[in-house]
């Protein structure tokens, strides 16, 4: 079992680009959950989707930030039109619908 | 809203030492709760969960006690190692999510 794939690592975009960030899931999990992480911070929760469908996204600025987790292949988040305060790292974790396991995260840099 | 808050940002021990870290949190219907450990560049890594119905629970090394009274949470680490050394986060499950505290960030001395 592979754990929860995080890619890329490292992702640096210029202000106003686009950010695609995907998370690969374990084997078996159906639930996926995206933070964001300020340096010093704690994490602070963005989304929580099942496949196909996006179950509570409180947590997600209403502008320029999408997630989908589609039937097949890894969720995305994606972040339109970057600012500079969007740099932090990003973390995914999934779950089988209880506890969470978490990716290794992409940390984003804007210049 | 909820806030898990952790009374000190740093601690440093020396190793072999026990290690305590606490938590306070707000929402008494949080029902779940999960201890990680974060290693510099890493994302969080869990080490122990405890639930609302018990007061304490063991793992290898560690302990995690709850206090429902004064929602307070604590992480006893036993034997400090260097190995050890990171960033404790205590997060509460309410709902679909959880929230997690800022942070301790725990240093071992050899």
């Amino acid at each position: 079992n592979a754990g929860v794939m995080q890619n890329p690592r490292h992702l640096v975009r210029r202000r106003g680009q686009e950010a695609r960030l995907r998370c690969s899931p374990m084997k078996g999990h159906s639930h996926v959950y995206w933070y964001r992480q300020l340096p010093e911070e704690g994490l602070k929760f963005m989304v929580y989707l099942q496949k196909e469908n996006i179950i509570d996204e409180s947590g997600m600025p209403k502008e320029r930030f999408s997630a989908e987790f589609p039937k097949e292949g890894p969720s995305i988040l994606r972040i339109q039109q970057v600012v500079r305060g969007d740099s932090a790292a990003y973390f995914c974790a999934s779950s089988p619908g209880y506890g969470y396991t978490f990716g290794s995260g992409t940390r984003l840099t804007v210049v | 809203g909820e806030s898990v808050g952790l009374h000190l940002p740093t601690l440093s021990v020396q190793e072999g030492d026990n290690s305590i870290i606490n938590c306070a949190y707000s929402n008494s219907a949080s029902d779940y709760f999960i201890w990680y450990k974060q290693e510099s560049g890493k994302g969080p890594q869990f080490i122990i969960d405890i639930r609302s119905n018990m007061d304490k629970r063991q793992g290898q090394r560690v302990t995690v006690l709850l206090n429902k009274t004064v929602k307070h949470l604590s992480l006893q680490i036993a034997a400090t190692q260097p190995g050890d050394s990171a960033v404790y986060f205590c997060a509460e499950n309410t709902g679909n999510q959880f929230y997690f505290g800022t942070g301790t960030s725990l240093t071992v001395i050899p």
